[in-house]
């Protein structure tokens, strides 16, 4: 059975960082792309980065390129979302989701998702 | 990266069928077949019904469909049900090699 499960959210402080992760299994993580989609409070989903299988290829919304840093490591099956310079909004339930194959960005299976709060 | 544009609600009673819409521009889901839909209820995490445009992935029932139309691809629910009470968003492709979402449409089985 593929499981994504999140962690490393919560609050934080405008201006900080945080570092999500989220651990696989049930599937060769090595074979598939990943991806980070957020959703603000009563709002709609928004694609955030995404990263090929062997992290050839990055992706970025616009609304956090240069502040954000997606990677994974293959060896331990995780994926991660470096997040700098947060802004309120930012604030979001994070989700990790994968990828139907390589950057096909069909999104067939979904973490339950972290939430991040950015507030003074 | 705009966000493509869907109808903030559409409602039907059960057994009817409705149509939600996703519509963007020809750098995105007028110019590729890569069109998908997600299904998402509350508190949950969104949930692939429909990929490539008309593609049902394994357990999908076959009550939802979807197609296109130039720049608007489209989702069909027939014989409503009260469980497909949920948020719909639509996603695409675009030439940005990145996809965008849908505003998203909340559907109401009356």
């Amino acid at each position: 059975e593929v499981q994504l499960v999140e962690s490393g959210g919560g609050l934080v402080k405008p201006g900080g960082s945080l570092r999500l992760s989220c651990a696989a299994s049930g599937f060769t993580f090595s074979s598939y792309s990943m991806n980070w989609v957020r959703q603000a409070p009563g709002k709609g989903l928004e694609w955030v980065s995404s990263i090929s299988s062997s992290s050839s290829y990055i992706y970025y919304a616009d609304s956090v390129k240069g502040r954000f840093t997606i990677s994974r490591d293959n060896a331990k099956n995780s994926l991660y979302l470096q997040m700098n310079s947060l802004r309120a909004e930012d604030t979001a339930v994070y989700y990790c989701a994968r990828d139907w194959g390589e950057l096909l960005w069909v999104l067939n299976y979904w973490g339950q998702g972290t939430l991040v709060t950015v507030s003074s | 990266q705009s966000a493509l544009t869907q109808p903030a609600s559409v409602s039907g009673s059960p057994g009817q069928s409705i149509t939600i819409s996703c519509t963007g521009t020809s750098s995105d889901v007028g110019g590729y077949n890569y069109v998908s839909w997600y299904q998402q209820h509350p508190g949950k995490a969104p949930k692939l019904m429909i990929y490539e445009v008309s593609n049902r992935p394994s357990g999908v029932s076959n009550r939802f469909s979807g197609s296109k139309s130039g720049n608007t691809a489209s989702l069909t629910i027939s014989g409503l049900q009260a469980e497909d009470e949920a948020d719909y968003y639509c996603s695409s492709y675009t030439s940005s090699s990145t996809p965008s979402f849908g505003t998203g449409t909340k559907v109401t089985v009356l």
